[in-house]
């Protein structure tokens, strides 16, 4: 299994711009989950879905952030626009669910490094 | 709200020593608790937690925990320099679809 696949694996743009973020679950999974990890703040949830539904996107910082997800193999975090502040590494990571349980542990992407300047 | 604390922040060790990482939680509805190691990339699975007083173990690694006092503990013996890493503590609680809230961390640091 290639595990979960997460791109770009760095980013660096400028203040204003839209970054869009990818991510792969692994295949089986049907829960999704985005985190951002700062030095100041650990890792912290943004938004997740199960069975390609949104399910809580509460953790989501402001309405510059969007997740989607079209099909059960694809999501997308989008921020536009970018801010200095939402530089931080990006994971998603994927689990499988039954009902509303978890069955096995979140597997998480090697993450994507974003940079705002 | 709930939440989750470990302790210590950081730790530094020589290789051989034994150390224990703390993690407490405040939660409703719990389901397990888990434990991860993330080193320079992403968070990696180590243990799953769901019930009192059994000891889950691999290797020189073992964690255990305790429902009424609201904590888990994982030791770790005798350290090598590939311990160190973060070692994240994170819950998962009520109907979450396996949703993870997460500690701080605590940054362990092994020298030779």
């Amino acid at each position: 299994d290639a595990g979960v696949i997460q791109s770009p694996r760095h980013e660096v743009t400028e203040m204003g711009q839209e970054v869009t973020l990818r991510c792969k679950p692994i295949s089986g999974h049907n829960s999704l989950f985005w985190y951002r990890q700062t030095m100041m703040r650990g890792l912290e949830l943004l938004i997740y879905f199960n069975n390609n539904v949104p399910i809580d996107d509460s953790g989501m910082p402001e309405d510059r952030f969007s997740a989607k997800m079209p099909n059960a193999s694809f999501s997308t975090l989008k921020i536009q626009p970018s801010e200095p502040r939402d530089s931080a590494v990006y994971f998603c990571a994927s689990s499988l669910a039954l009902g509303q349980g978890p069955i096995s542990p979140l597997h998480f992407g090697n993450g994507t490094r974003l940079t705002v300047t | 709200e709930d939440k989750v604390v470990q302790s210590p922040l950081s730790l530094v060790v020589h290789e051989g020593d034994t150390v224990t990482l703390n993690c407490s939680y405040e939660v409703t509805n719990f389901r397990s608790l888990l434990w991860y190691k993330q080193e320079k990339k992403a968070p990696t699975f180590l243990f799953m937690l769901t019930s009192s007083g059994i000891e889950k173990k691999s290797g020189r690694l073992s964690s255990i925990l305790d429902k009424k006092e609201l904590f888990s503990i994982l030791n770790i013996t005798a350290t090598q320099t590939g311990d160190s890493a973060i070692y994240l503590c994170a819950f998962s609680g009520g109907t979450s679809y396996g949703k993870l809230t997460f500690g701080q961390g605590t940054i362990l640091t092994v020298h030779p």
